[in-house]
């Protein structure tokens, strides 16, 4: 069965702090690992890897993806209150298309 | 591009009454839907996978009965939540597939409340 690990469940920084959160993964025959920020509505896309050591950026985020060792980070740097979000990881199949979900983690940023 | 548009976006229902969710692919053709629900601090956890034209497939549990999936044309598929009850009170998200990558974009999520 796909799994999918979430670290830390939760975290709570000071403003302009950097953090990194990390995501395992267990999938049959892996397509795509995908990060997204949910606020208070649905889940908004971040980044969407698919090869192993090419680093997706947006800003002050950042992604990378080790398929040897089955995992992937997102670093925040210059932590920003609007930052504080629940990150979600997913990854995906090429079987069955459907995206699994990890337990999120949910990061507040004080100010 | 890639706009999923969901309607309601909150409801109120009384118990044992039912509920029809739409999501709706506004400029793309989506031949896939996903179905999910979200109970307060937990992960979205998948409901069911929608079709165009056949019957969704529906994950271990979720009572295909009580959850009634339709996906009768290529930018529109429904939720109709039977027979309401309290514990049916969440939020159900859907999301369409998109693009070369087979990309999920979501619907901003219904907020249901059975009373």
């Amino acid at each position: 069965e796909d799994k999918v690990v979430q670290s830390p469940l939760s975290l709570v920084v000071h403003e302009g702090d950097t953090v990194t959160l990390n995501c395992s993964y267990e999938v049959t025959n892996f397509r795509s690992l995908l990060w997204y920020k949910q606020e208070k509505k649905a889940p908004t896309f971040l980044f969407m890897l698919t090869s192993s050591g090419i680093e997706k950026k947006s800003g002050r985020l950042s992604s990378i993806l080790d398929k040897k060792e089955l995992f992937s980070i997102l670093n925040i740097t210059a932590t920003q209150t609007g930052d504080s979000a629940i990150y979600l990881c997913a990854v995906a199949d090429f079987g069955a298309q459907k995206l699994v979900f990890g337990q999120g983690t949910r990061l507040t940023i004080n100010p | 591009g890639a706009v999923v548009s969901q309607h309601p976006s909150w409801v109120i229902c009384k118990s044992g009454t039912s509920v029809k969710i739409e999501c709706r692919s506004l400029d793309f053709q989506a031949t896939t839907m996903f179905w999910y629900r979200q109970f307060p601090k937990q992960s979205l956890m998948l409901m069911a996978t929608s079709n165009e034209g056949s019957k969704a497939t529906y994950e271990q549990g979720v009572e295909k009965d009580k959850f009634l999936i339709n996906h009768a044309s290529l930018t529109l598929s429904t939720l109709t939540v039977t027979s309401a009850h309290p514990e049916d009170s969440s939020f159900y998200i859907c999301s369409a597939l998109a693009g070369v990558n087979y990309e999920q974009y979501f619907g901003p999520g219904t907020r249901l409340t059975v009373t």
